[in-house]
């Protein structure tokens, strides 16, 4: 079956430093969406592109947060500085519009903890 | 927001039917009514979505009141693998700029 790759799985990092999360998205695919999962707030979306380009970023502090699409095969979340609230699961999914019968296909996420 | 009303638990033996409950009263004529599930330490996965018909797929079944503003998730054998937190979404179909919004959904306890 085809799938979303999210790398790393695991991410501990000091206060701080910058950490980037990657996502392949599945071949075809022209939707990508990043969301942030925390006990407290549940699945939050942070931004999502479609041909690459952001359509919304509105979820995410701008001041620290950026995500890309350098090319189709890769979407990119930073976060720097870090900060222990980030700490947080974060998960990429992707779609194909106008054929979303199937909705959208996540990965398993990278789990970042901030120290 | 979320624009649906789930319960925030129920649980069910295994073998037997579960039947998730979701409340959209405010729900539009354009809007279709998603499910996904998560199972513990996993990203959120697709189940089936409707208009106004029932639905059924390899996984469940989706019941959809006249009026549209209920629909229920129906798993006609619920297995210890089906443990995991259930959302109920509605949105556009193929819009495009509609991304999933997601709710606080049921934990479904499958119980041996």
């Amino acid at each position: 079956d085809a799938r979303v790759t999210q790398t790393p799985r695991h991410k501990v990092t000091e206060m701080g430093q910058e950490v980037t999360m990657r996502c392949q998205p599945i071949l075809g695919h022209n939707t990508v969406f990043w969301y942030r999962q925390t006990m407290m707030q549940g699945l939050e979306l942070l931004a999502y592109f479609r041909n690459r380009a952001p359509l919304d970023d509105s979820g995410m502090p701008k001041d620290r947060f950026s995500a890309e699409m350098p090319d189709a095969t890769l979407a990119t979340l930073k976060i720097q500085p870090s900060e222990p609230r980030d700490s947080a699961v974060y998960f990429c999914a992707s779609g194909l519009l106008g054929q979303d019968n199937y909705g959208y296909t996540f990965g398993s996420g990278t789990r970042l903890t901030v120290v | 927001d979320a624009k649906t009303t789930q319960p925030p638990s129920m649980d069910c033996a295994e073998g037997r039917a579960a039947n998730l409950p979701c409340n959209h009263s405010t729900i539009s004529g354009n809007e279709y009514v998603y499910w996904y599930r998560q199972i513990h330490s996993q990203g959120p996965q697709y189940i089936i979505h409707g208009l106004k018909n029932n639905e059924t797929n390899e996984m469940a079944s989706l019941i959809i009141t006249e009026d549209r503003k209920s629909s229920t998730l129906i798993l006609p054998h619920a297995t210890l693998r089906d443990t995991a937190v259930y959302y109920c979404i509605v949105r556009v179909a193929n819009s495009g700029n509609t991304p999933l919004v997601f709710g606080k959904g049921t934990r479904l306890s499958v119980i041996a």
